[in-house]
């Protein structure tokens, strides 16, 4: 099946410092990336949509100055995290549609970030 | 995206049938139903989807009601390793999904 990887898998940071993390489509091509973050005990929830070639989509409550995202190419979407605070510390998960599989969604294995 | 509704928690004796029961009566004739869990600290995994149809994949059944207003995710023989959150998702075409809290499935030895 479809795979999606995350870099890296944990991190931990100090405040005010800033944390790439990294959601790459291994055997497609994924126009499309989802961001999701979760919270310990919760359910997940959307932070934004990741467009290849065009500005991110950010929902509403998610600051876009502070979770930049970049898709730079067809397999390659990035988050970062810029000046991290504790409350920043997350589960970062990403997902991308499989091609004309449009139906299913498969997600990477998470990052978790911990903000010290 | 319709909302779904899930009891929050379940037991299954290992080898047993696990059924878990989804309530989607808003669902619209454009959105799927989709099932995905959720092992402890990992990303969700998708399990299965349809739109009217009864599905069987290798992992799991899903029976849709013929109203569409609910649905039933089928786990044939539960094992330890299907312990887990499962989720299921009403969603049309390529948008992100939504998750709900999901049921809880504990499997007991």
């Amino acid at each position: 099946g479809a795979v999606v990887s995350q870099h890296p898998s944990r991190v931990i940071c100090k405040s005010g410092t800033s944390v790439k993390i990294e959601c790459r489509s291994l055997d497609f091509q994924a126009t499309t990336m989802f961001w999701y973050r979760q919270f310990p005990k919760q359910s997940l929830m959307l932070m934004a949509t990741s467009n290849e070639g065009s500005k991110a989509t950010y929902e509403q409550g998610v600051e876009k100055d502070k979770f930049l995202i970049n898709h730079a190419s067809l397999t390659l979407s990035t988050l970062t995290v810029t000046s991290a605070h504790p409350e920043d510390s997350s589960f970062y998960i990403c997902s991308a549609p499989q091609g004309v599989r449009i139906n299913e969604q498969y997600f990477g294995p998470g990052t978790r970030l911990t903000v010290t | 995206d319709a909302k779904t509704t899930q009891p929050p928690s379940m037991d299954c004796a290992e080898g047993r049938a696990a059924n878990l029961p989804c309530n989607h009566s808003t669902i619209s004739g454009n959105e799927y139903v989709y099932w995905y869990r959720q092992i402890h600290s990992q990303g969700p995994q998708y399990i299965i989807h349809g739109l009217k149809n009864n599905e069987t994949n290798e992992m799991a059944s899903l029976i849709i009601t013929e109203d569409r207003k609910s649905s039933t995710l089928i786990l044939p023989h539960a094992t330890l390793r299907d312990t887990a959150v499962y989720y299921c998702i009403a969603k049309e075409g390529r948008r992100a999904l939504t998750f709900g809290s999901g049921t809880r499935l504990q499997v007991q030895p």
